[in-house]
């Protein structure tokens, strides 16, 4: 089975540049997840979205920063206008219909670079 | 505000020992704890996961516990090996899915 996938998995790019990462969950999971990780602070939610909508996007940290779910196969996160402290690394993690587990199974993720 | 904290933030053991990391966290209302694995520049692996329910999981060589009344979770390695280096991440999941992170322990196995 495949598992998470994301792309890219690096990403140079430059300030004020418009930067999108991507996700495909594993097939028949509704929840998909997206989370950065820095040094300073660790990992961190930034949205989630359950059958396709967004639960829970307290996380995101300013407008600049966007998520969509067209379908139960694909999300996209985007950053409009980039800035250099939004270098992280960023993943995305899905899991099955909530019920007993609730694991949550994460992508090898992006790793971004803003110059 | 739940509060997910792991000590120590590293630690290097000789290959062969048995060792146990510790997670706590503020709120013991959570659904589920979540112990993960991180190698340099890769993903997360999950390792195992405890319901709130549960007292501990086991897989192989690692046992987790979960004791929600004190906030604590603990993950034990038995037989350390060189390839269990490794950072661990501990996660608190709540009743809507989204997890909390600690800041990990990073594990150093000496051969």
């Amino acid at each position: 089975d495949a598992g998470v996938i994301q792309s890219p998995r690096h990403e140079v790019t430059e300030m004020g540049q418009e930067v999108t990462l991507r996700c495909k969950p594993i097939s028949g999971h509704n929840s998909l997840f997206w989370y950065r990780q820095t040094m300073m602070r660790g990992l961190e939610l930034l949205i989630y979205f359950n059958n396709n909508v967004p639960i829970d996007d307290s996380g995101m940290p300013e407008d600049r920063f966007s998520a969509k779910m067209p379908n139960a196969s694909f999300s996209t996160l985007k950053i409009q206008p980039s800035e250099p402290r939004d270098s992280a690394v960023y993943f995305c993690a899905s899991s099955e219909p909530s019920g007993l587990y609730n694991e949550q199974f994460f992508g090898p993720g992006t790793r971004l670079t803003v110059l | 505000k739940q509060e997910v904290t792991q000590i120590p933030a590293a630690l290097s053991v000789p290959e062969g020992e048995n060792l146990v990391l510790n997670c706590s966290f503020t709120d013991s209302a959570i659904y589920n704890l979540q112990w993960f694995r991180q190698d340099p520049g890769k993903g997360l692996t999950s390792l195992l996961l405890i319901q709130s329910s549960q007292r501990e999981q086991t897989s192989g060589r690692l046992n987790a516990s979960l004791d929600k009344s004190s906030g604590r979770s603990t993950l034990y390695i038995a037989a350390s090996q060189p390839g269990d280096s490794a950072t661990y991440l501990c996660a608190v999941g709540r009743s809507q899915g989204n997890l909390i992170f600690g800041k990990g322990t990073k594990l150093s196995v000496k051969p």
